[in-house]
């Protein structure tokens, strides 16, 4: 069966410092892979997906960035974390050709 | 782009009774929808999809209806137990999902 593995849990960081969250997918090849922010009691903010290895689409311009060196790991990175990067971090995945996504456990991010 | 949204913020019922959480959608292309049950610190779980061709699909306490007419989506949770209490997401797909804001689900014991 597929799984998702995302971490760190919970991350405190202060505000300047670089950030990295990993994500993999065991069990399945060639998905699409996806990064969402939720804001404290809010929805779901899709940040990035990709389609394939270094195949990256950005949804919203900001601070961060994702890289997709493997075919099933993805990374959320930004060089110079901002107050504003605060929020609850989702990877998810689902099947080439096929919306229903899979989500990870979450990372919540504090940036002080 | 379009969007999805939600009529009630919060919903609170009694332990037992069922629940119903509705959802609205302006995209008229869309032809797949998906409800997800998100616990408190935890990833969104799918609770259960729907295809624009059909109008009802029921699963294990789960039905959902889909009113293509009005744009109109919902979720019926039947005899709603204290596990259900979470935030419930729908989503729209017309290639890829677009989320609602999100319904608070409080179940009183």
């Amino acid at each position: 069966s597929q799984t998702i593995h995302q971490w760190p849990a919970t991350l405190v960081q202060p505000v300047g410092s670089p950030l990295s969250l990993e994500c993999t997918v065991e069990g399945t090849s060639n998905p699409n892979l996806y990064w969402y922010r939720q804001a404290a009691g809010r929805g779901l903010q899709l940040l990035f997906y990709s389609i394939g290895i270094d195949q990256i689409s950005s949804e919203v311009p900001q601070n961060l960035s994702a890289s997709r060196p493997q075919d099933r790991q993805f990374i959320l990175s930004s060089k110079k974390l901002l107050l504003s990067d605060s929020g609850f971090y989702l990877c998810a995945w689902s099947p080439q050709g096929r919306e229903k996504l899979f989500f990870g456990s979450g990372t919540q991010l504090s940036v002080l | 782009g379009e969007s999805v949204g939600l009529h009630l913020p919060t919903l609170s019922v009694q332990e037992g009774d069922n629940s119903i959480i509705n959802c609205a959608y302006s995209n008229s292309a869309s032809d797949y929808f998906i409800w997800y049950k998100q616990e408190s610190g935890k990833g969104p779980q799918f609770i259960i999809d729907i295809r624009s061709n059909m109008d009802k699909r029921q699963g294990q306490r789960v039905t959902v209806l889909l009113n293509k007419t009005v744009k109109h989506l919902s979720l019926q949770i039947a005899a709603t137990q204290p596990g259900d209490s979470a935030v419930y997401f729908c989503a729209e797909s017309e290639g890829m999902l677009t989320f609602g804001g999100g319904t608070r689900l409080m179940v009183k014991p």
